[in-house]
């Protein structure tokens, strides 16, 4: 079945440090990708996707890149800054008519001043 | 521009008591809507979705229902709460359009407590 698997969080970096989060998927035929982010009391929020491989997302400093060969949909930042806290999800899109996504767990993100 | 209203923010109630969530869309006609639940440490799971008034596809078996009694408003509910309802409930929509699926767009958010 089709599957996201997301790197264990929490994550905790300081301000101006690399961001990578993990994602990789297991799929049938060729999803599109996602990731959103989820600020704090908030609902989710699409920060980038990806339709198909070797598609570049990128919103906000952040930038995932679709890559077949090894099915996976990383996550990652030049330098993050404190209001990069959140909870992120990795997200691959079903199919058609109704978008049904399949979510990874989350990653929890704390940027310390 | 389009928007999305979630209500309540909160909810604490009791085992065994009713549940109606609500969900209503504006600035876009008929856009598929959605129900998924994040449980404490996991990732969100889709409960129902919907592409069109009275049309509900359930994901996953449960102890809740959806309906769709107009084009912008999605219903969750229950007859009798359980302890494992808990969780945060959001609602989503997105529109099909000349073959192509928009991203989803979440409301903010329903966390009930289930007590």
């Amino acid at each position: 079945g089709n599957s996201v698997t997301q790197m264990e969080g929490p994550v905790t970096l300081s301000e101006e440090a690399f961001l990578t989060i993990n994602c990789t998927y297991t799929a049938t035929g060729y999803p599109s990708l996602f990731w959103y982010v989820q600020y704090p009391g908030e609902g989710l929020q699409l920060l980038l996707k990806a339709t198909k491989a070797d598609d570049k997302g990128s919103n906000k400093g952040f930038e995932a890149t679709y890559r077949k060969e090894t099915t996976s949909f990383h996550l990652e930042k030049g330098s993050v800054q404190v209001s990069d806290s959140a909870v992120y999800f990795c997200a691959l899109s079903r199919i058609q008519g109704a978008q049904k996504l399949v979510f990874g767990q989350g990653t929890r993100l704390t940027i310390n001043p | 521009s389009q928007t999305i209203h979630q209500w309540p923010a909160t909810l604490v109630q009791p085992v065994g008591s009713p549940l109606s969530l609500e969900c209503t869309v504006e600035g876009t006609s008929n856009p598929n809507l959605y129900w998924y639940r994040q449980a404490a440490g996991r990732g969100l799971q889709l409960l129902f979705y919907s592409v069109g008034i009275g049309q509900i596809s359930s994901e996953v078996p449960q102890n809740l229902s959806a309906s769709r009694p107009q084009d912008r408003q999605f219903i969750l509910s229950s007859k009798k709460l359980l302890l494992s309802d808990s969780g945060f409930y959001l609602c989503a929509w997105s529109v099909f359009t000349a073959g192509v699926n928009s991203p989803l767009h979440f409301g903010n958010g329903t966390r009930l407590t289930v007590t």
